[in-house]
């Protein structure tokens, strides 16, 4: 059974920081996704990593992947207010669509 | 970027009654759709896999009779919560599978917040 788990589960940072989410999966799969959640708002694709040693930017958020060691990771560099949110990562682990995912990190930046 | 709605944002409904909550792709055919529960303070939980013109395949532990699901378009999905209870109450998002230029990517509705009394 795929397990996906992600840490920290609560994050609470200031501005200006970096920090790094991890997120950790039990079996193979080449297929990652980083979501990010608004407060009652819908999911927001942020990454797509389809191999290992994929590495994706958009502005301060950096993903990569590496499958040997079945981990993913989310890198925030000097943190904005605007960043705060819950983050998700999934995994596919089929290539179906059918997602396991992270519990998630509630993300808060301190002005 | 693509575009699912969903519909309704919210719901309050009295114990016992059925509720509909429907799932449309916008701007593009989504051949494949899924239904997600998200309880509160825990990650989205996959219900079920719905494809176009076929019958829906449930997650394991998730009752087929309480959740029907119709996927009657390449646009539009259901979930009919049947004879709902206060247990029910939860957070439920759909996704449409969007394949473009061989890239395949996933999009979602902005969920719909169930409350039964």
């Amino acid at each position: 059974e795929l397990k996906v788990e992600q840490n920290p589960l609560f994050l609470s940072m200031q501005e200006g920081k970096n920090y790094t989410i991890y997120c950790n999966y039990s079996t193979t799969s080449d297929r990652l996704y980083w979501y990010r959640q608004d407060p009652g708002k819908s999911l927001e694709s942020l990454f797509v990593l389809l191999s290992n040693g994929a590495v994706k930017q958009e502005g301060r958020l950096m993903a990569s992947l590496d499958t040997k060691a079945r981990l993913s990771t989310l890198h925030i560099t000097a943190a904005v207010h605007d960043l705060s949110a819950t983050y998700f990562c999934a995994v596919d682990e089929d290539s179906n669509y059918q997602l396991i995912w992270g519990a998630g990190t509630k993300l808060i930046i301190k002005p | 970027g693509a575009v699912v709605s969903q519909h309704p944002s919210r719901v309050i409904c009295k114990s016992g009654t059925s509720v509909k909550i429907e799932c449309r792709s916008l701007d593009f055919q989504a051949t494949t759709m899924f239904w997600y529960r998200q309880f509160p303070k825990q990650s989205l939980m996959l219900m079920a896999t719905s494809n176009e013109g076929s019958k829906a395949t449930y997650e394991q532990g998730v009752e087929k009779d309480k959740f029907l699901i119709n996927h009657a378009s390449l646009t539009l999905s259901t979930l009919t919560v049947t004879s709902a209870h206060p247990e029910d109450s939860s957070f439920y998002i759909c996704s449409a599978s969007q394949i473009r230029g061989g890239n395949e990517k996933l999009f979602f509705g902005s969920g719909t917040q169930l409350s039964v009394l």
